[in-house]
C-alpha cells in the first residue's frame, strides 16, 4: 500500500496564477481532507470530501474549492494566488467521515511557493 | 469557539527525564481528542487518540474535562522522541494547535 501520495511535492507560482494539487487516499478509503499549514502554525482544515460530495468547509476564500472522483482521489484548486496563499498543503484520507476512532492518515503534502 | 492551546514552542530535556507537552481546548461538546507526531522529514502521524486510552511508544495522555486539557506525558525520555507534537481537537475535521517542538538532549 503507498499510502495518501501527493502531487507535486513542491510548486512554484506566480501571484494571480491558478494551481492544481492532486491527492490519491489508501486504498479503500473514501474520504479526503485537505489541510494548509503555514510555516509555524499547526495545519488549519480546508475541505473534506466523502463519496465525492462535498462534507465540509474551512474558513478559505472562494478562490479555494476541491473535488473528488469516482476513484476517490482529489484536486485542490487554488485561483488568483496570493503571497499568503505559500505554504505546505496536506491531504489526509480516511476510511470515512468522522472517522475519528482511527485518525486520519496524512500524505507528504505538497510545498507550494507564490513569488 | 473551538479552539486547541499549546502553550509551548519548544521543550527541551534531557535524556531519561519526564516529558509533558501541554493541551488545553475549548468546546462545548464532548471533545475528541488526540496527539500526531511529526518526526524530521516524515508525514504526520498519529500518535494517540484518548477514546482508545492507549500507551505508544511510552507517551500517554489523558483528558481531564474538567481542565479542559490533553496533555501529553512521558516518565522518562528518549532522544528518538525528539519531533513536532500536534493536539488536534475533532471529528470529521481536525483543529490543531500550533505544535510543540519537543527536543531531547543527550
Amino acid at each position: 500500500d503507498a499510502g495518501v501520495t501527493q502531487s507535486p511535492t513542491h510548486l512554484i507560482k506566480t501571484r494571480g496564477q491558478h494551481v492544481t494539487l492532486r491527492c490519491s487516499p489508501i486504498s479503500g478509503h473514501k474520504s479526503v481532507s485537505w489541510y494548509q499549514q503555514v510555516l509555524g502554525q499547526g495545519p488549519q482544515f480546508i475541505f473534506q470530501y466523502y463519496e465525492k460530495e462535498e462534507r465540509g468547509r474551512g474558513n478559505f476564500p472562494d478562490r479555494f474549492s476541491a473535488r473528488q472522483f469516482p476513484n476517490y482521489s482529489s484536486e485542490l484548486n487554488v485561483n488568483a494566488l496570493l503571497l499568503g496563499d505559500s505554504a505546505l498543503y496536506l491531504c489526509a484520507s480516511s476510511q470515512g467521515p468522522g472517522q475519528t476512532f482511527y485518525g486520519y492518515t496524512f500524505g507528504s503534502g505538497t510545498r507550494l511557493t507564490v513569488v | 469557539a473551538q479552539r486547541v492551546t499549546q502553550p509551548e514552542k519548544l521543550l527541551s530535556v534531557f535524556k531519561g527525564a519526564p516529558v509533558e507537552l501541554k493541551c488545553n481546548y475549548s468546546y462545548s461538546g464532548s471533545p475528541e481528542l488526540f496527539w500526531y507526531v511529526q518526526y524530521s522529514r516524515q508525514r504526520l502521524q498519529l500518535l494517540l487518540r484518548h477514546i482508545s486510552r492507549e500507551s505508544i511508544k511510552g507517551f500517554t495522555a489523558d483528558l481531564n474535562k474538567g481542565e479542559t486539557s490533553f496533555h501529553l506525558k512521558k516518565p522518562f525520555a528518549q532522544e528518538e522522541d525528539s519531533a513536532m507534537y500536534y493536539c488536534a481537537l475533532g471529528t470529521y475535521k481536525y483543529i490543531f494547535g500550533t505544535g510543540t517542538r519537543l527536543k531531547v538532549l543527550a
